[in-house]
Parts: structure tokens; sequence; C-alpha cells
């Protein structure tokens, strides 16, 4: 069974332009999850999908947007970047939107802001 | 404010020497405390959920155990390949996301 997949793998872009993640879920999961984990720092949640909703999100501002597509894949988009958006982006899928299910993580997209 | 922490940030030890991570968490309103290994560079790979004070899981040489305050990771028998960053993260009230401790970089060496 394919696990979860991000793309691209890396990205670099310059202070002040957009970035777009993509992220695919496990086959049967409505879920998806959005962190940030930058360097020294612990995952920071982002966003959360389910169903085709955002669901919650996490302390971060309004230029961090996403989106859930009907075939449950997600998309998160950073607009303006900054700096100290230089970070490991880690898309995480779940069976449905309780808390108690089990999120299995992707293998991350490393966004270089310059 | 929910808080996960863990403890030690680094741990070196030999192969062979066995030790305990752990990881202690807001107390009220627990849902599920998770273990995950992440590998540098790489996204967390799922280890174990456990639910309830007194549950234990193993697999391999780790064994995660949760009391009413907080969940040890013992590792066993260590080896090299054991080498990476352990995070523990729990759930609380529905309509929210999971919060990530910090983690415990452990660094096995032969």
């Amino acid at each position: 069974e394919a696990g979860v997949t991000q793309s691209p793998t890396h990205l670099i872009k310059t202070r002040g332009q957009q970035a777009t993640l993509r992220c695919s879920p496990i086959s049967g999961h409505t879920s998806v999850y959005w962190y940030q984990q930058a360097l020294g720092l612990g995952l920071q949640f982002l966003l959360w999908y389910d169903e085709g909703e955002e669901r919650n999100r996490g302390n971060f501002p309004p230029r961090f947007s996403g989106r859930q597509f009907p075939n449950y894949s997600s998309e998160l988009n950073v607009n303006a970047l900054e700096l100290e958006d230089s970070a490991l982006y880690l898309c995480a899928s779940s069976l449905g939107g309780t808390t108690t299910d089990t999120q299995y993580f992707g293998p991350g997209t490393r966004l270089t802001v310059l | 404010e929910d808080q996960v922490t863990q403890s030690p940030e680094a741990l070196r030890l030999q192969e062979g020497e066995s030790s305990s991570l752990n990881c202690s968490y807001t107390v009220s309103g627990l849902r599920g405390l998770f273990w995950y290994r992440q590998d540098p560079g790489k996204g967390p790979e799922f280890l174990f959920t456990l639910y309830s004070a007194g549950e234990e899981k193993e697999k391999e040489r780790l064994k995660a155990t949760l009391t009413k305050k907080e969940s040890f990771l013992h590792i066993t028998a260590p080896k090299p390949e054991d080498s990476a960053t352990y995070l523990c993260a729990a759930s609380y009230q529905a309509g929210t996301a999971l919060i990530f401790g910090k983690g415990t970089t452990l660094s096995v060496s032969s």
C-alpha cells in the first residue's frame, strides 16, 4: 500500500514569492494535516482538512492557506514568502477526523526561501 | 495550554546499552499518546499509539509505556540503526491536532 506522498521534494523560492506544496494521502484516508518543522523547533501544526473542509488551523498568519480536493489530496499555499518560512513541510493523513486516529506522515517538502 | 515535554534532548548510548526516553504531557483530557521515529530530513515514522494508563506496546527493541502523567520509550540492547530522533505527540479534545514534543535525538555507537 502506498504511503503519503508529497511533491516537490525540494523547493527554492525568493522572498515575496508564492510556494505551492502538494500532498496525496494514503488511499482511504479522508483527513490531511500540514505541519511545519523549522530548524531547532518541533513540529508546528498548520492546517487540518477533512472531507474537503478546513477543520482547524494553527497559529500561523493567513498567508498560509490550502485546500483539499475531492480525491482528498491537498495543497498548501504560502504567499509573500519570508526568510523564516524556510523549513521542512510535512503532510500527514489519517482515516478520519477524530483525534485518536493515527497520523501517517509523508517524506516532506524542504522549502528554502532566499 | 497543553504541553508535551521530552527528555533528555539528546542521548548517546553504546551498542547494547539499554535506556529510556521520557515524555511528559498535560494530563487533563488526554485522548491518545503517539510515538514516532524521525530520521534526518525525512518524515516521522509511526511507532506506537497508547490510549490509557498502564498500556504497553512493543516492537522489536522498543517498548512504549503510559502512566497517568508520562510515557516512556524503552530501548533494549540498541543497535546503531536505532539512531534517530524520537518524537512524542499527544491528542486532546476533538477538533485539535497533535501536539508534538521537541524530540530526543538518540545516537548509538558500535
